[in-house]
């Protein structure tokens, strides 16, 4: 099987960076995706590594290493918008598909 | 382009009845899913479809039905609703199995069953 593990609540203050972390565990592994989802909203896709080093999308930076089963969303000059769930995403090889399964999220909340 | 779009938007039902869920895109995607939400256990994955006319069961598939007739639509079905299906039902989209990591999701229909 797949599993996932992230933080349940990271507060962080406005301007900052914030760091939040995903450790999985599963075979067939291929890459990590990260999605934002606003309270009432619907899954948005933020950005995808399936090599080890730092992808940067403007303020958003993702990070993977393959060897520690590991990554992590790193968001610069947090603003009060970023105020959001996060939920990382393991896609790996499983009963002939590419499936991808998705962690529990973490909740951000960014104070002025 | 509207992207995905379910509906409803909203539903409640009753112990024991029956409804379908409709999901449809229109940016030619084969694969589509799917998911169920409740509050702490993330997005989980109920059934999938890697073309029209295929479907395979996910993580929680049991008490769910899907039709893949169009490659368009996806359709969820609960024949007989129980109070733990109460839950957001999220369905989404995505090119295919090269770019299944990056999903298109619908807005979301909010069910409750009394």
């Amino acid at each position: 099987g797949q599993s996932l593990e992230q933080p349940s609540e990271v507060t962080a203050v406005e301007g900052a960076i914030v760091q939040i972390n995903c450790t999985y565990q599963t075979s067939g592994f291929y890459g990590l995706s990260w999605y934002q989802q606003h309270d009432g909203g619907a899954p948005t896709f933020l950005s995808y590594n399936a090599l080890d080093g730092l992808e940067e999308t403007g303020r958003f930076s993702s990070f993977l290493s393959r060897s520690d089963s590991y990554g992590y969303l790193l968001l610069q000059e947090l603003q009060m918008k970023d105020s959001a769930s996060y939920f990382c995403a393991v896609r790996a090889y499983s009963g002939g598909y590419q499936k991808v399964t998705f962690g529990t999220g973490t909740k951000l909340q960014v104070i002025p | 382009n509207a992207g995905v779009t379910q509906t409803p938007k909203f539903r409640v039902l009753k112990t024991g009845q029956s409804m379908t869920l409709l999901c449809a895109q229109d940016m030619n995607h084969e694969y589509m899913y799917w998911y169920r939400q409740d509050p702490g256990m993330g997005l989980r994955l109920i059934h999938y479809s890697v073309g029209e006319g295929t479907t395979a069961k996910g993580e929680v598939p049991d008490g769910y039905n899907v039709s893949r007739l169009k490659k368009q639509n996806f359709l969820l079905g609960l024949e007989s609703a129980a109070p733990s299906q109460t839950s957001v039902y999220f369905c989404a989209s995505s090119y295919g199995q090269t770019n299944s990591y990056e999903q298109y999701f619908g807005p979301g229909t909010r069910l409750t069953v009394t």
